[in-house]
């Protein structure tokens, strides 16, 4: 069973344009969570997704960011006019929801902004 | 902010046991415990997790007091690759919509040779 797959694994981008990082969730995991990472800092909760559902998205910066988990393919975070302070790791984690709720994190992708 | 408070940093000599303390003294009922840790570099792994029981799976042991304001992870034999920041996290588990996990600062673990 593969685990929680992010890609890509590193991205560069210039101030201006727009990042689109990708998560596939575990098989049979219908939940997603975006985590961000600031160098030097811990996990920061962005958004938590269902299929075709935004359940929480406190966490998320209220411009440029957005995120989707569609009925089918991965979930994706865009960022749109990536600015310095972007740059960052950022980690989704899936769970099988319902009853079982422990979340398994992806390797991450790492954005850095020029 | 999260709900725990760890040591910022342990160190551990390598085939000892490694005993990490989390404090929680705020835990509600319906809380459980979580340990995660980050291998530098890498994706918080998932450790164990446990309500009021003491859990034990092949990764490491969790002991959580009568009271549940605090707990304990043991990793029982560590070796140089248990090098990592571990977070301890209380969470809710009802399938509802507080989805996130909340993480501190961590500790800081070297296992050393």
């Amino acid at each position: 069973n593969a685990g929680v797959m992010q890609n890509p694994r590193h991205l560069v981008r210039r101030r201006g344009q727009e990042a689109r990082l990708r998560c596939s969730p575990m098989k049979g995991h219908s939940h997603v969570y975006w985590y961000r990472q600031l160098p030097e800092e811990g996990l920061k909760f962005m958004v938590y997704l269902q299929k075709e559902n935004i359940i929480d998205e406190s966490g998320m910066p209220k411009e440029r960011f957005s995120a989707e988990f569609p009925k089918e393919g991965p979930s994706i975070l865009r960022i749109q006019q990536v600015v310095r302070g972007d740059s960052a790791a950022y980690f989704c984690a899936s769970s099988p929801g319902i009853v079982q709720e422990t979340q398994y994190f992806g390797p991450g992708t790492r954005l850095l902004v020029l | 902010d999260a709900k725990t408070t760890q040591p910022p940093s342990m160190d551990c000599a390598e085939g000892r046991a490694a005993n990490l303390p989390c404090n929680h003294s705020t835990i509600s009922g319906n809380e459980y415990v979580y340990w995660y840790r980050q291998i530098h570099s890498q994706g918080p792994q998932y450790i164990i997790h446990g309500l009021k029981n003491n859990e034990t799976n092949e990764m490491a042991s969790l002991i959580i007091t009568e009271d549940r304001k605090s707990s304990t992870l043991i990793l029982p034999h560590a070796t140089l690759r248990d090098t990592a920041v571990y977070y301890c996290i209380v969470r809710v588990e009802d399938g509802g919509s507080q989805g996130n996990l909340i993480f501190g600062k961590g500790t800081k673990l070297s296992v050393k040779p």
